[in-house]
């Protein structure tokens, strides 16, 4: 499957826990953007990322939530001491080199906390 | 006033229906425009990708862009019961490291047997 990957697709944290989301951009990409889906909300953009660098965390919380791309292995996107409201659908996107490429999505990562 | 609006239907017509979703937004420095269909459980698959304002046709899909009303629509012809699923526009700028979509929140799509 070339496509983008993210796992776990569900993931049951108690309060106060962490959890770890991670994504495997498509083969050939190296640009990775992680969105959120609150319950009837629409997607919302949290942060985009190349290869060891954040180039743009302006959606993303400013306290718990951080984000890495390293130079080997997948995208993680991590949010510490978890809270009931950030049970969500987290979304993983990539897109290849060049401006203005378009995003394609894994099916994301389901977050309950408990 | 939010940056993107989007009805959410649900919007729900007979097989081998045209259908029409639309959504306007009020940032002028929106330049691309997406439109992405997502299936329940499921993450988004992209669908049309456009730039320039007109008309860009795949298939049963037609997209139109006028950036001078700040509107865009997704046509579907000949609408079978496996498009039923939630359509999300969505859209940004022209980059300079603000390359985060903008999206609506969605319309519900339902194609009646």
């Amino acid at each position: 499957n070339a496509g983008v990957m993210q796992n776990p697709r569900h993931l049951v944290r108690r309060r106060g826990q962490e959890a770890r989301l991670r994504c495997s951009p498509m083969k050939g990409h190296s640009h990775v953007y992680w969105y959120r889906q609150l319950p009837e909300e629409g997607l919302k953009f949290m942060v985009y990322l190349q290869k060891e660098n954040i180039i743009d965390e302006s959606g993303m919380p400013k306290e718990r939530f951080s984000a890495e791309f390293p130079k080997e292995g997948p995208s993680i996107l991590r949010i510490q001491q978890v809270v009931r409201g950030d049970s969500a659908a987290y979304f993983c996107a990539s897109s290849g080199t060049g401006d203005n490429q378009p995003q394609h999505f894994g099916d994301g990562t389901r977050l309950s906390i408990l | 006033q939010k940056e993107v609006e989007q009805d959410p239907g649900p919007l729900s017509v007979p097989e081998g229906a045209i259908v029409s979703l639309n959504c306007t937004y009020s940032n002028s420095a929106f330049q691309y425009f997406m439109w992405y269909r997502q299936y329940s459980r499921k993450g988004p698959e992209l669908l049309m990708y456009t730039y320039s304002s007109g008309n860009k046709e795949d298939g049963r899909f037609t997209a139109q862009v006028d950036k001078s009303s700040k509107y865009i629509s997704l046509f579907i012809r000949d609408s079978q019961p496996s498009d039923s699923a939630t359509y999300l526009c969505a859209m940004k700028d022209s980059g300079g490291g603000a390359d985060g979509l903008t999206f609506g929140k969605g319309t519900h799509l339902i194609i009646q047997p």
